[in-house]
């Protein structure tokens, strides 16, 4: 067990609707980071929020958006769902900002869009 | 950019040793590994900073060649419990970029 905690475990929507992603970063860690794994791409980083902040952002499409807010939790917002968004989606968290320490992940969060 | 690793997959027989590669067309400045089984969430093994440092973890090492943009993940001895597949994260400014994996299977 990560620390790291992610909700709902899975997901099932049809195209065209809006989901949220919830996660809780470990205790004490304020960076948070959000990946999407498909089978096809891969392991692609989406963005990360240091302390409420946006820091970097990765692939994320303009349909996605993400928030972290004061007590730390972050969500990932996914809206006019496609098909191709149907993946595993993970976030991290870490201790500091620059990426230089351990990353810790949550255990997924599994989104089908039928 | 993706960084590439090499090989693809590998299968062991237990007690064997194996060495997974990384590769970046772009400047580094940390490399990460970890370990994922099926269906699960990536688990960390080690960090690498610039400076050429190599790093141990009970019978898994690694080492990182900033000016090659390169990191080897070396593992000994193999166990069953080394099966799932292996990346590496390397950070590239303010990116975070996941290799393109290594599946490696260790049977008995």
């Amino acid at each position: 067990d990560s620390g790291v905690t992610q909700t709902p475990k899975h997901l099932i929507t049809a195209t065209g609707q809006r989901v949220t992603l919830r996660c809780s970063p470990r205790s004490g860690d304020l960076s948070v980071y959000w990946y999407q794994q498909s089978l096809d791409q891969g392991l692609q980083f989406l963005i990360q929020y240091y302390n409420g902040e946006e820091r970097a952002k990765g692939n994320i499409l303009e349909r996605f958006s993400a928030q972290q807010f004061p007590d730390l939790h972050s969500e990932l917002n996914l809206s006019s769902l496609e098909l191709g968004d149907s993946a595993l989606y993970f976030c991290a968290s870490s201790t500091r900002d620059r990426g230089a320490d351990t990353q810790y992940f949550g255990p997924g969060t599994r989104l089908t869009v039928l | 950019q993706q960084p590439v690793q090499s090989p693809q997959a590998v299968i062991l027989r237990e007690g064997e040793d194996a060495v997974i590669n990384c590769s970046s067309s772009k400047a580094l400045y940390s490399v990460h590994w970890y370990r994922q089984k099926h269906g699960e969430a990536p688990v960390f093994l080690m960090i690498l900073l610039k400076g050429g440092e190599q790093k141990g973890h009970e019978k898994i090492s690694a080492s990182f060649n900033e000016k090659k943009q390169q990191s080897s993940l070396y593992l000994t001895a193999s166990q069953l419990s080394y099966s799932g597949t292996y990346f590496c994260g390397t950070r590239t400014g303010n990116q975070f970029y996941f290799g393109t994996g290594t599946s490696l299977t260790v049977i008995p």
